[in-house]
């Protein structure tokens, strides 16, 4: 049982590159989240879904677009980068259980260096 | 998404229990509380996370106030490798579950 796994785990762009991060969880949850942690810093909600071909802004979700074409995989992805998104990526998931939430799950993080 | 506040860092003794303190004033009816802990270089772990009643599972033990405008996380007796930090979030199940997380609290453990 892998639980969230993150592809890339390190990488580095140039400003105006783009790139994908990759979020697959093997554990039929409902809902996906990503977050991402500037240093000495909590986490901020970029995009979540509630299910399959749904997504929705968090708190900062300029300069990020997101898909969820199936259920288990969540992307991020990052048109245009700039120095501003140097950061941690987490991605989360979890259940949809009415009237009770299971906690989150998360992945080990994707390390990423806009230069 | 209603916000939390802990203290930035605090500090305790290797095998001496540990009372980490949330205030969460706006909570709503229907926010789950949660605590999750960071180690460094990892994500986040989910510890516990309760309603009303207080909880414990084999990590931790999540007390509750009964206005439950503050809760309280106890690590029953900490070891070095509870150093990381802890995050209480509030999670509402009518709003996607989704969260707002602080910069949580820094707890070092000292041998």
């Amino acid at each position: 049982n892998a639980g969230v796994t993150q592809t890339p785990k390190f990488r580095v762009l140039k400003t105006g590159q783009s790139m994908t991060l990759l979020c697959a969880q093997d554990m039929n949850h409902e809902y996906m989240y990503w977050y991402r942690q500037d240093p000495g810093m909590g986490l901020r909600l970029i995009h979540y879904s509630v299910g399959e071909g749904t997504t929705a802004k968090g708190e900062v979700p300029d300069g990020y677009n997101v898909s969820r074409l199936k259920k288990q995989n969540f992307l991020l992805g990052l048109e245009s980068a700039a120095p501003s998104q140097t950061s941690v990526y987490f991605c989360a998931s979890s259940y949809k259980i009415p009237q009770y939430l299971d906690g989150y799950t998360f992945g080990s993080g994707t390390r990423l260096t806009v230069v | 998404d209603a916000k939390t506040t802990q203290p930035n860092s605090m500090e305790s003794n290797e095998e001496e229990p540990v009372h980490l303190p949330c205030n969460h004033s706006t909570i709503s009816g229907t926010d789950y509380i949660h605590w999750y802990r960071q180690l460094p270089s990892q994500g986040p772990e989910y510890v516990i996370h309760g309603l009303t009643s207080n909880v414990n599972n084999r990590m931790a033990s999540l007390a509750i106030a009964e206005d439950r405008k503050s809760s309280t996380l106890i690590l029953h007796r900490a070891t070095l490798r509870d150093a990381a930090v802890y995050y209480c979030i509030l999670r509402d199940p009518l709003n996607a579950g989704k969260s707002t997380f602080g910069d949580g609290t820094t707890l070092t453990v000292k041998p």
